[in-house]
């Protein structure tokens, strides 16, 4: 068992479409991300909680929508996306948000096509 | 604004010999620098990291070099084995903020 989750590994969307992406973590950690990878392009932070709260929103367009219902469960909800959305989207988490406690361990992540 | 650099997308090496991958970034308020290695279909994992009160650390065939005059970090592979072909990641980060990510080198090591 990885100790970062993600479902599912690959999403095919139409730009009316509503889905969720999944992210568990079995690691005790309290800090949990989201980040966007383009390609050819560094990853972008786009959401981070710590203790359950939400202390970040990277200027995320609002068709972007997490959920951290507890400190080991993440959720990424779209709805109506744009083409431009497609790229991977990796969950990570951390121990915390302190320094020292900021190594970050990654999901697989989900391959996001938008058509 | 990108804060961190990595300006080679690509590097190839023989099998034994040594790799380098260069980092730069531009925030000298960066204090913790860190290496990740991904594979294709997996995500980033961690690999080495340095803080900036030191120039060097080491880890078996991993060594990461700070210059900090520079604004320059370096991952050093030695000696290079088929396996380490992945996509490198430079992370950098400064108390709480967030971290942040150069665009990745893919190395391919050539048996």
């Amino acid at each position: 068992e990885t100790g970062v989750t993600q479902t599912p590994r690959h999403l095919v969307m139409g730009m009316t479409n509503k889905k969720s992406l999944k992210c568990e973590q079995h690691l005790g950690h309290n800090a949990m991300y989201w980040y966007k990878q383009s390609a050819k392009k560094p990853l972008e932070l786009m959401f981070v909680y710590n203790f359950k709260e939400q202390t970040e929103n990277n200027s995320v367009p609002s068709r972007f929508s997490p959920e951290c219902p507890n400190s080991s469960h993440l959720f990424l909800h779209l709805h109506t996306l744009q083409p431009e959305d497609s790229a991977l989207y990796l969950c990570a988490s951390s121990q915390d948000r302190s320094p020292g406690g900021e190594k970050l361990f990654f999901g697989s992540g989900t391959q996001l096509s938008v058509l | 604004d990108q804060q961190v650099k990595q300006n080679s997308p690509s590097l190839s090496v023989q099998e034994g010999r040594i790799s380098i991958l260069n980092c730069d970034y531009t925030n000298s308020m960066f204090d913790y620098f860190l290496w990740y290695k991904k594979y294709p279909a997996e995500g980033p994992t961690f690999l080495i990291s340095i803080s900036s009160i030191k120039d060097k650390n080491e880890d078996g065939r991993f060594t990461v070099f700070l210059n900090k005059s520079a604004k320059h970090l370096s991952l050093h592979i030695v000696p290079s084995q088929p396996g380490d072909s992945a996509v490198y990641f430079c992370a950098a980060k400064y108390n709480n903020n967030d971290m942040r990510f150069g665009a990745g080198t893919r190395l391919t090591v050539k048996p």
